[in-house]
C-alpha cells in the first residue's frame, strides 16, 4: 500500500464547476500536510497547507481528517487556470524525516 | 529575491558515470531536499539537509549521496549511473525542518537522460 494514495483522474469540469479532491494516508506518524500544484513540465508549487480547522484561501479549502487519515481539497468556481495536477505532500517523522507526495491528480478545466 | 535555482538545466551522462547537480536554496533558508520525479508520478524524497547535517533520508540506494554546505548550497552525487535513474531532480528549500507547517519551495529542476 502506498503512503499518501490519490485517484489519478483526470477530472474533466466545466469552467464555473466546483470540485473536490481526496487523499489519503497511512502513516499515522504524518505530521503536517500540504496541497502543491504542478503545471505541465515545471516544478511543484506550494498552494496551501492543510489543517485539522480547515483552511481556506480564496475559491480554495482544504481539511485534514486525522481520524481518518485523509486530506480533501475543493475548489470553487473552477478556471481554466485551475488546470494543472494537484499533489498531496505529507512530512513525517520515523527516526528521521520524510515528506512524501501522492501520485497527483490531473484536473482539466474546460470552456 | 533568487528562488531556488539548481544547476545544469539539462544533462546527458553515459551508464556507469557519477554525476554531480547542484542546488542553491532561498536566501535565509537553512534546509534543502533532493526528490527524483519520473513522468507521471509525484516527486519521490531522497534526502534533506538542514544545518548541514542529514535529518532525511528516502528509499534510494547508496549511489545516491548528498551533501550541504556552510552557505546551506546543496549537492546530490549519483554514482554508477543506470538507465533508471533519468529523471527530473528537483532541489526545494524551506525556513526550517521536521514536523512544522513549513512548505517548499522548488526550484525549476535538472533534467537527467542516462544513455
Amino acid at each position: 500500500r502506498k503512503e499518501v494514495e490519490q485517484d489519478p483522474g483526470p477530472f474533466n469540469v466545466p469552467e464555473g464547476a466546483t470540485v473536490a479532491f481526496n487523499c489519503t494516508y497511512s502513516n499515522s506518524a504524518s505530521q503536517s500536510f500540504f496541497w502543491y500544484r504542478q503545471d505541465c513540465r515545471k516544478e511543484p508549487k506550494l498552494l496551501m497547507s492543510v489543517y485539522s480547522s480547515g483552511n481556506e484561501d480564496g475559491r480554495f479549502t482544504a481539511q485534514l481528517n486525522r481520524a481518518s487519515q485523509y486530506i480533501s481539497l475543493l475548489i470553487r468556481d473552477s478556471k481554466l487556470s485551475d488546470s494543472a495536477t494537484y499533489l498531496c505532500v505529507v512530512n513525517m517523522y520515523t527516526g528521521g524525516f520524510k515528506t512524501i507526495f501522492g501520485a497527483g491528480t490531473r484536473l482539466f478545466v474546460k470552456a | 529575491d533568487a528562488g531556488v535555482t539548481q544547476s545544469p538545466t539539462h544533462l546527458i551522462k553515459t551508464r556507469g558515470q557519477h554525476v554531480t547537480l547542484r542546488c542553491s536554496p532561498i536566501s535565509g533558508h537553512k534546509s534543502v531536499s533532493w526528490y527524483q520525479q519520473v513522468l507521471g508520478q509525484g516527486p519521490q524524497f531522497i534526502f534533506q539537509y538542514y544545518e548541514k547535517e542529514e535529518r532525511g533520508r528516502g528509499n534510494f540506494p547508496d549511489r545516491f549521496s548528498a551533501r550541504q554546505f556552510p552557505n546551506y548550497s546543496s549537492e546530490l552525487n549519483v554514482n554508477a549511473l543506470l538507465l533508471g535513474d533519468s529523471a527530473l531532480y528537483l532541489c526545494a528549500s524551506s525556513l526550517g525542518t521536521g514536523p512544522g507547517n513549513y512548505g517548499y519551495t522548488f526550484g525549476s529542476g535538472t533534467r537527467l537522460t542516462v544513455v
